[in-house]
């Protein structure tokens, strides 16, 4: 089976700058997160969606970062304006709780705000 | 709030030795516990789920333990290979869902 799409896989912007980040999770997964990792640190969970509705998003800058799932399949992570701390690794993961706990991860896409 | 430490230090073993990477939390009792393996520019990829009722779980060359006592989690790889060089992440469930909460991660080096 395909696994979880990202894009683009890097980007390159100048602070205050915005940016869009692009997932498609693994078919029929209906759980699907967003994550940040900076260097030197384990993924930090920013977003979880259900379908398309939020679980979780307490940890999401709300000023600056949105998320949306529309339809319950590919998600859009949004950041505007960003800021110099932004820069990291945001991964998107996909999971099917009803057969499993674990996730699958997608490459990432490496965020450098300059 | 939950806290997990993993060993701060790269660990570096030689190729046949046995690895062993601990995980330790505070403030909370999860009711499973994951490892992932990174490797760089990549995503981590889950290797191994333990529950809080499992003393041991075993995959292939890998064994995970759980000790709820302690609070603490060793994963281990035996006969350890130079593949087997990435950067481990520990992960425990949280309140909210089926999100993660991750350590730093190890560094692991296997050197032939």
């Amino acid at each position: 089976e395909a696994g979880v799409a990202q894009s683009p896989r890097y980007k390159i912007i100048e602070k205050r700058q915005s940016v869009a980040f692009w997932c498609n999770p693994i078919s029929g997964h209906a759980t699907l997160y967003w994550y940040q990792q900076i260097l030197g640190q384990g993924p930090k969970l920013l977003i979880q969606f259900q379908n398309n509705g939020v679980v979780d998003d307490s940890q999401l800058p709300k000023d600056r970062f949105s998320a949306e799932r529309l339809k319950g399949v590919d998600s859009t992570l949004k950041i505007q304006p960003a800021k110099l701390e932004d820069s990291a690794v945001y991964l998107c993961a996909s999971s099917n709780p009803g057969q499993s706990y674990e996730q699958y991860f997608g490459p990432g896409t490496r965020l450098t705000v300059t | 709030s939950q806290k997990i430490e993993q060993n701060s230090e790269a660990l570096n073993i030689q190729e046949g030795k046995t690895a062993t990477l601990t995980c330790n939390y505070t403030n909370y009792s999860p009711a499973y516990l994951q490892w992932y393996r990174q490797d760089p520019g990549r995503g981590p990829v889950f290797l191994l789920l333990i529950r809080e009722n499992e003393k041991e779980k075993r995959k292939e060359r890998l064994k995970v333990t759980f000790d709820t006592t302690l609070k603490q989690s060793l994963f281990h790889i035996t006969a350890s290979q130079p593949a087997d060089s990435a950067t481990y992440l520990c992960a425990l469930d949280t309140n909210s869902g089926y999100a993660l909460n991750f350590g730093k991660g190890t560094s692991l080096l296997v050197t032939p």
